[in-house]
């Protein structure tokens, strides 16, 4: 069985600020890992995925994200957050044909 | 480029009504998934095909239905609709039936009365 926990359902950050997006997963083999994006009312976004080789994924809109297996986490990072970054997050993970994903992180940027 | 085409965008039935949503994937792509997104809730699979015949399954309920046709569209099929069927519906596509690559369509909002 795999699940995905994301840690915090709402973070805030002022804008420039560091965005971080927590991620940890538990899966009994080496999963896929994504990020996604929705913003209000439209559908899922594929902001970065990481399958195999380097563990330091870039994505869309500056944002990254980097595998640590021994930490069991795929935590997403922006340097610098954006007002446009306001929306929710997923992390999801793949294992065999299976794909489930966390509760959603929802990014407030204030101004 | 062309993406996942879902229609209708939005559709509001009545309770024990019936509901059929389509999706058009991606050009060439020839597997195709639905998800069920509850208010305020992350996305569930509920099944997927591939090459015209179910792959996968996962948490639709048995009022649900889908199909894949000859051109690879395909459409779920929703009766006896329910309250807590209110969601958004995604469609994705991925070729080959490869999970790792899915493309996500912009969702059809189902809202029941």
């Amino acid at each position: 069985a795999q699940s995905v926990t994301q840690l915090g359902s709402h973070v805030s950050v002022s804008e420039g600020a560091l965005v971080l997006l927590r991620c940890n997963y538990s899966s009994s083999v080496p999963p896929y890992l994504f990020w996604y994006v929705q913003y209000p009312n439209q559908g899922l976004q594929l902001l970065l995925k990481y399958t195999t080789g380097a563990t330091l994924v870039k994505g869309i809109n500056g944002f990254e994200a980097e595998f640590k297996k021994s930490e069991t986490s795929f935590h997403l990072t922006k340097p610098s957050a954006h007002m446009s970054d306001a929306a929710e997050y997923f992390c999801a993970v793949i294992n065999n044909n299976d794909m489930r994903f966390g509760a959603g992180t929802r990014l407030t940027v204030k101004p | 480029a062309a993406g996942v085409i879902q229609s209708p965008r939005h559709l509001i039935k009545e309770k024990r009504e019936t509901a059929t949503l389509k999706c058009y994937p991606i050009p060439r792509h020839d597997t195709v998934y639905w998800y069920q997104q509850g208010p305020g809730q992350d996305p569930q699979f509920l099944i997927s095909f591939y090459e015209k015949m179910q792959s996968d399954k996962g948490s639709i309920p048995d009022r649900f239905s889908a199909q894949q046709f000859s051109d690879y569209h395909s459409e779920l099929n929703m009766s006896s609709l329910e309250l807590g069927d209110s969601a958004l519906y995604f469609c994705a596509s991925s070729s080959t039936g490869s999970w790792r690559e899915q493309y996500f369509g912009p969702g059809t909002r189902l809202t029941v009365t």
